[in-house]
This record gives C-alpha cells, structure tokens and sequence, in this order.
C-alpha cells in the first residue's frame, strides 16, 4: 500500500516566495527521504532525515520531520524558474523505498 | 559519464510483443533497482538485486523478468505485452540499501 501521501497536489508560487510541501505516512520508519523530478526526467535525491532527526538542512532546503504525527515538510525559500518540479517524499522502513503521491511546484518568474 | 543510464529512452511496441530494458550504473554502487511510473507519476518497486542477488520482488506479474548478469548491470525483460504495461520505468542504484538512490533517465514504453 501506497506509504506518503503529499499536500497540496499542486503548488504555484512566484520567484523569491517560499514553497512549503507536507508528507503524511502511516507506519514506522528509518529514515525520510525528499526527491526532485524535473519534467521528463528521473528523480535525484535531495536530502534524507532519519528518524531520531528533527530538523535538516541543506542549502535553501529545509525539511522537518515529526515522528509523533507520522509528518514530514520541505521547505523551498527563495525560489527561483528552475526549481520547477515534481517533488516526492519516500520512507525507508525495511530494505525498500515507498514513494509518496509527490507535489508539482511551478514557480513562475 | 552518465552515472545511470538506460537504454532505449523510448519504446513503441504492439500488444503480445517482448522487448527489454537494458540499465548499468558506474557508481560501484552494490544495489539496482527497477521502479514503474504511471500516468499519475505514482512511482512503485518492482525488483531490487544486491550484487547479482535478487532480495526485492513485489507483486509484478511473472511477465517481467529481471537479470543482472553483474552487479553494474540490472535488465528487465517484459513478455506479451499488455496495454497496462505502458508507463516510465526507472532504473536507480544505491550504495546501501535503501540509502540515496540514483536514478536514471526512465524508458517510456508505449503499448499499442
């Protein structure tokens, strides 16, 4: 069964504002991963949290991660054209990777 | 140098056709896998081989056959061809699994 599940769907937002996505997953797991696929392209990985993390950053990413609520957010500041682009969560319980539903980010310049 | 790359980028074929889906990775990573993306982008495992060993195999129907003849390379051969087989299907690698995967570039096959 599918484990993420991302909020919004969608997401338009304008050069130099900040894009906020949010994953929801439904059991335990080891560590949280972010993935960015551009338009017609494979994925590339982002930045990962593990579970006894809360907060991670890597230069204008930003992801919490909140086990108690089985949630996790990446945080885009200052966003620019080229970070247009589908974004997934995936969780790591066992020795797969599940991947969420993923948010299409459109920044516009 | 592509670290994983696919071959071919896109597949047109008829329903009842066989055709493969060649992948390697250069990273000296030990895992491969196979992922497939539907229309809604929804992105699922298929197989996982670690160092020519298969160790993931979820629910695909018997059609698809993975091999890896070593650990830098992982196939996926498809049989009968159906309709519900068009999608992306995307190779990735990892050192340790399920750290960081790599993906490659995807193989948009097209059932007709």
């Amino acid at each position: 069964s599918q484990q993420g599940e991302e909020d919004p769907q969608a997401l338009s937002i304008q050069e130099g504002e900040n894009a906020t996505m949010n994953c929801s997953y439904k059991t335990s797991i080891n560590n949280l991963q972010w993935y960015r696929q551009n338009s017609g392209r494979g994925l590339v990985h982002l930045i990962l949290i593990r579970s006894n993390e809360r907060e991670k950053h890597s230069g204008r990413l930003r992801v919490t991660l909140d086990t108690s609520k089985k949630s996790s957010s990446l945080l885009i500041t200052a966003s620019r054209a080229a970070d247009t682009a589908s974004y997934f969560c995936a969780t790591q319980r066992t020795d797969k990777l599940i991947f969420g539903t993923g948010t299409r980010l459109q920044v516009f310049p | 140098d592509t670290a994983v790359s696919q071959t071919p980028k896109y597949l047109v074929t008829q329903m009842g056709n066989d055709k493969s889906i060649k992948c390697e990775q250069n990273l000296g990573h030990d895992t491969m896998y196979w992922y497939k993306q539907d229309s809604k982008k929804f992105l699922k495992i298929m197989f996982s081989y670690n160092n020519k060993e298969l160790i993931i195999n979820e629910t695909v129907p018997n059609r698809f056959s993975p091999k890896s003849p070593d650990k830098a390379h992982l196939n996926l051969h498809i049989n009968s061809l159906e309709l519900g087989d068009s999608a992306v299907y995307f190779c990735a690698s990892s050192q340790n699994n399920p750290y960081e995967q790599y993906f490659g570039p995807g193989t948009r096959l097209t059932v007709t």
